[in-house]
C-alpha cells in the first residue's frame, strides 16, 4: 500500500510568484485535506476536497486555492507569494467517512519565499 | 472549532510510562477526541482516538474523564522513538475528519 506523497520536497520562490503543490493519496482515498505549518508551530486547516469538490476552508485568502483530480490526487496553488507564506505544507487523505477516520499525512514541501 | 489546552513541553526517561494531558472543558457531546504526533522532520501520524470510554491500541492509551472535560494519553514504556510533539484534537462529526491543531506538547525522552 503506497503512501501519502507530496512533490516537491523543497521549493524556494520569490515574493510575487505562483506556486503549485502536488500530492498522491493513499490508495482508496478520496478525501484530501492541505496544512500549512510555520516555523514551531502546528499545522493550520487550508481547506479539503472531498470527491473533487471543496468541502470547508480554514482561514487562508482566496490566492490559496486547490483541485483535487478524477484519481483523487491533489494540486495546492498559492498566488502572490508573500514572505509569510514560507512554510512546510502538508497534504493528508482519508477515506472521508466516518469522518472520525485516520489522516494519513504526507512528508511535506518546505516552501521558502524570499 | 473546540479548543484544547497542552503543556508546552515534558520530559520522560526511556522505558518509563508517560502521561500526557489535554484540557476541553468546552467539548459537545458529538466531539471525539484525537491524539496525533510529529516526529521530526515528519508530517504529522495517527495515535489513537475516542468518544466516551477508554481505548487502547498498540501505539497508547487513552484515558477519558467521566465529564469528558479532559483527557490523557499514556505511553505505557517510553523509547527514544517517541519523542515528537504531541497534539490533542477534537473533532466532530460534520467535518470529514478535518483537523485543527493547537502547539501541542513537546515530548523529550531521555536514555
Amino acid at each position: 500500500e503506497t503512501g501519502v506523497t507530496q512533490s516537491p520536497t523543497h521549493l524556494i520562490k520569490t515574493r510575487g510568484q505562483q506556486v503549485t503543490l502536488r500530492c498522491s493519496s493513499q490508495s482508496g482515498h478520496n478525501t484530501v485535506s492541505w496544512y500549512q505549518q510555520a516555523l514551531g508551530q502546528g499545522p493550520q486547516f487550508i481547506f479539503q476536497y472531498y470527491r473533487e469538490e471543496e468541502n470547508g476552508r480554514g482561514n487562508f485568502p482566496p490566492r490559496f486555492s486547490g483541485l483535487q483530480f478524477p484519481n483523487y490526487s491533489s494540486e495546492l496553488n498559492v498566488n502572490a507569494l508573500e514572505l509569510d507564506d514560507s512554510a512546510l505544507y502538508l497534504c493528508a487523505s482519508s477515506q472521508g467517512w466516518p469522518s472520525t477516520d485516520t489522516q494519513y499525512f504526507g512528508p511535506g514541501t518546505r516552501l521558502t519565499v524570499l | 472549532d473546540a479548543k484544547t489546552t497542552q503543556p508546552n513541553s515534558m520530559e520522560s526517561n526511556e522505558e518509563e510510562p508517560v502521561h500526557l494531558p489535554c484540557n476541553h472543558s468546552t467539548i459537545s457531546g458529538t466531539d471525539y477526541i484525537h491524539w496525533y504526533r510529529q516526529l521530526p522532520s515528519q508530517g504529522p501520524e495517527y495515535v489513537i482516538h475516542g468518544l466516551t470510554s477508554n481505548v487502547n491500541n498498540r501505539m497508547a492509551s487513552l484515558a477519558i474523564a467521566e465529564d469528558r472535560k479532559s483527557s490523557t494519553l499514556i505511553l505505557h514504556r517510553a523509547t527514544l522513538r517517541d519523542a515528537a510533539v504531541y497534539y490533542c484534537i477534537l473533532t466532530r462529526g460534520s467535518t470529514l475528519g478535518r483537523l485543527y491543531f493547537g502547539r501541542g506538547t513537546q515530548l523529550t525522552v531521555w536514555p
